[in-house]
């Protein structure tokens, strides 16, 4: 079945650092790809979000490619900071469901 | 504003004692769906909805039941609650057809003694 793998965490990075947070899914058809966050104490919320090959979602200065060849959808930001902490879900869309990785935490020190 | 709607958001309560938690969106979307959330587990899907009377089991429906009586709610009924489903819980809409993004609620903590 479809299913999303993501890099375990916790993630803890200092203000400034570089993010990646690794993301692969089955290759099943073409699927929409997607980064969700969840900041503590809320529910989910997207994040950003690319329908095709080659695409790139983007937002927030955080950014992910679709990458079909390697299928891959990993989350990146140049320079992270302490409000980007937070749990990071990667998903794909099948026929009836979005498909979540476990999530990982991001921690960001000052 | 467009928003999902969950009530309880804190609920503690006692094995067996049967319980409803509430979900309702004003955007007219066809698709609603329940999530658990578990550390180290992640977001599991419990029963989904395509349009009304149309539900469908997801990954964890056991213990669970759903209804979908009219397109803005989408009631998850624990008949007989046990520990393990001691969680926090997500219901999300989404528009059929639409970009594929998941509005979801604010989440209901469930505690069962």
């Amino acid at each position: 079945g479809d299913s999303v793998t993501q890099m375990e965490g916790p993630v803890t990075l200092s203000e400034e650092a570089f993010l990646t947070i690794n993301c692969t899914y089955t290759a099943t058809g073409y699927p929409s790809l997607f980064w969700y966050v969840q900041y503590p104490g809320e529910g989910l919320q997207l994040l950003l979000k690319a329908t095709k090959a080659d695409d790139k979602g983007s937002n927030k200065g955080f950014e992910a490619t679709y990458r079909k060849e390697t299928t891959s959808f990993h989350l990146e930001k140049g320079s992270v900071q302490v409000s980007d902490s937070a749990v990071y879900f990667c998903a794909r869309l099948g026929y009836s469901t979005l498909t979540f990785g476990k999530g990982t935490m991001l921690l960001v020190s000052p | 504003e467009a928003q999902v709607t969950q009530n309880p958001r804190y609920l503690i309560t006692v094995t067996g004692k049967k319980l409803t938690v509430t979900c309702s969106q004003n955007m007219n979307h066809e698709y609603m769906s329940w999530y658990r959330q578990d550390p180290g587990l992640g977001l599991r899907q419990i029963y989904y909805s395509m349009n009304v009377e149309v539900t469908d089991k997801g990954d964890v429906p056991e213990g669970y039941k759903v209804s979908r009586k009219e397109k803005r709610n989408f009631p998850l009924i624990l008949e007989s609650p046990s520990p393990n489903q001691t969680s926090l819980y997500f219901c999300a809409s989404l528009q059929a057809g639409g970009t594929g993004e998941l509005f979801f609620g604010e989440g209901s903590r469930l505690t069962v003694l």
